[in-house]
């Protein structure tokens, strides 16, 4: 298996800008989860999908973050607009147990 | 609720030198535990995890970590590092063999030679 494949693996974009990060997860894992790291606040769970329905996403900042999951193989985290903040490195993983597989992440740079 | 503890952000070694990263948990159930290796500019892996039997865990690179109930803690051990062994270490709790983990906040480990 290819692992998780996380695209693009850099974006650089202006503030106010729509960003959409995308992950295809491990084929046969049933659970998707997206992170954000910084130096600032580390490892953050932002949301996570079971069985492709959003199951807790309590993490996600605010609204200008939205994630969706439209089939098994397919997941989107979009901000709209972005915001310097916002930069980081996203991470997408997938499980079927308790094992996280992490996909290399995007890094994300908002001027 | 469950938490992570990971006692030391940074944990500077000489190569060859034997190291501990340490992890204590808290939780009200029984634990599954997990350390995961994250090296520069690369995705979280799994290096070893705890799910039930033996307490002492073997995981790759020759890390090994001991489950202790009793202190709630999941140690993670190596008798000899090398550089290569320098990366951010995650401790994770997870009260399901499925679904999410909580994690620590990451220990640095750094190899000096």
């Amino acid at each position: 298996d290819a692992g998780v494949i996380q695209s693009p693996r850099h974006e650089v974009t202006e503030m106010g800008q729509e960003v959409t990060l995308r992950c295809k997860p491990i084929s046969g894992h049933d659970y998707l989860f997206w992170y954000r790291q910084t130096m600032m606040r580390g490892l953050e769970l932002l949301i996570y999908f079971n069985n492709n329905v959003p199951i807790d996403d309590s993490g996600m900042p605010e609204d200008r973050f939205s994630a969706k999951m439209p089939n098994a193989s397919f997941s989107t985290l979009k901000i709209q607009p972005s915001e310097p903040r916002d930069s980081a490195v996203y991470f997408c993983a997938s499980s079927r147990t308790g094992t996280q597989y992490f996909g290399p992440g995007t890094r994300l740079t908002v001027l | 609720a469950q938490s992570v503890t990971q006692l030391d952000s940074q944990v500077p070694v000489f190569e060859e030198a034997p190291v501990e990263l340490r992890c204590n948990y808290s939780s009200s159930v029984s634990v599954y535990l997990f350390w995961y290796v994250q090296y520069p500019n690369q995705g979280l892996q799994l290096l070893l995890k705890y799910l039930s039997g033996s307490t002492l865990v073997k995981g790759i690179n020759g890390f090994e970590a001991e489950f202790n109930k009793s202190q709630t803690s999941f140690h993670l051990r190596k008798p000899s590092v090398h550089i290569s062994d320098t990366a951010e270490y995650f401790c994770a709790v997870s009260e399901t063999n499925a679904g999410k983990s909580t994690f620590g906040d990451g220990t640095t480990l750094t190899v000096k030679p």
